[in-house]
């Protein structure tokens, strides 16, 4: 069966450094999400990505987060400059394919724990 | 702000029982409502998705929603101890799919 993944499982990383998370969506999905959880706390919606933009962001998304599909399997996460609040499991999704555009069944990945010092 | 809003628990019960989750929602016109379970380290995987009000059955699990009430609930039937787990509520606030709304979660412990 079809999944997402991520690399790496785990990051750690200093305070200040830049970070790209990645992923490799379901292979004929169209969109794709980051969401991001804190330990004990709710998983929170970064944001969504479709037909090469940004679809929504939350405000937790300014500036120092970008993503990026580079190729045709990849969509990335990078932060420029990690701050210690920024640690936390980031996870990958994707749903919809051209036949089921609008179904709304998100497939997640097994996520990135990132640690930063 | 739009919310999901769920006790945190924990939920005890025995197994074989009845375990019922739920969960309230701030937008009115959300339209796609999702319960999701997440073992303690892993990622959140889909039990039932529900668009229409009232129940959805799926083997164990039956979804029911209200919008009116804009309540969102999850029976879990014959619990089972793999059914421990964080038990979260989604939502879709709008009809694009472009951003979904997690609860912070249920804890769910199933006693054997």
């Amino acid at each position: 069966e079809p999944e997402v993944t991520q690399t790496p499982s785990h990051q750690v990383t200093q305070m200040g450094q830049e970070v790209i998370l990645r992923c490799v969506p379901i292979s004929n999905h169209l969109y794709f999400y980051w969401y991001r959880q804190i330990l004990g706390q709710k998983v929170e919606f970064l944001v969504s990505f479709y037909n090469n933009e940004i679809s929504e962001k939350s405000e937790i998304f300014d500036d120092q987060f970008s993503v990026e599909r580079p190729d045709g399997s990849n969509f990335t996460l990078k932060i420029r400059s990690t701050k210690l609040e920024d640690s936390a499991m980031y996870f990958c999704a994707s749903r919809g394919t051209v036949e089921k555009l609008e179904t709304d069944t998100q497939y997640f990945g097994p996520g990135t724990r990132l640690t930063v010092l | 702000q739009k919310e999901v809003e769920q006790n945190s628990g924990p939920l005890s019960v025995p197994e074989g029982a009845i375990a019922s989750l739920n969960c309230t929602y701030s937008d009115r016109g959300s339209q796609s409502f999702f319960w999701y379970r997440q073992y303690s380290g892993k990622s959140p995987e889909l039990i039932m998705s529900i668009y229409s009000n009232g129940d959805k059955e799926d083997g164990r699990f039956t979804a029911q929603l209200n919008k009116a009430s804009q309540y969102v609930s999850l029976l879990i039937r014959d619990s089972q101890p793999s059914d421990s787990a964080t038990y979260l509520c989604a939502v879709n606030p709008d009809t694009g799919g472009f951003k979904t709304i997690f609860g912070a979660g249920t804890r769910l412990f199933v006693k054997a």
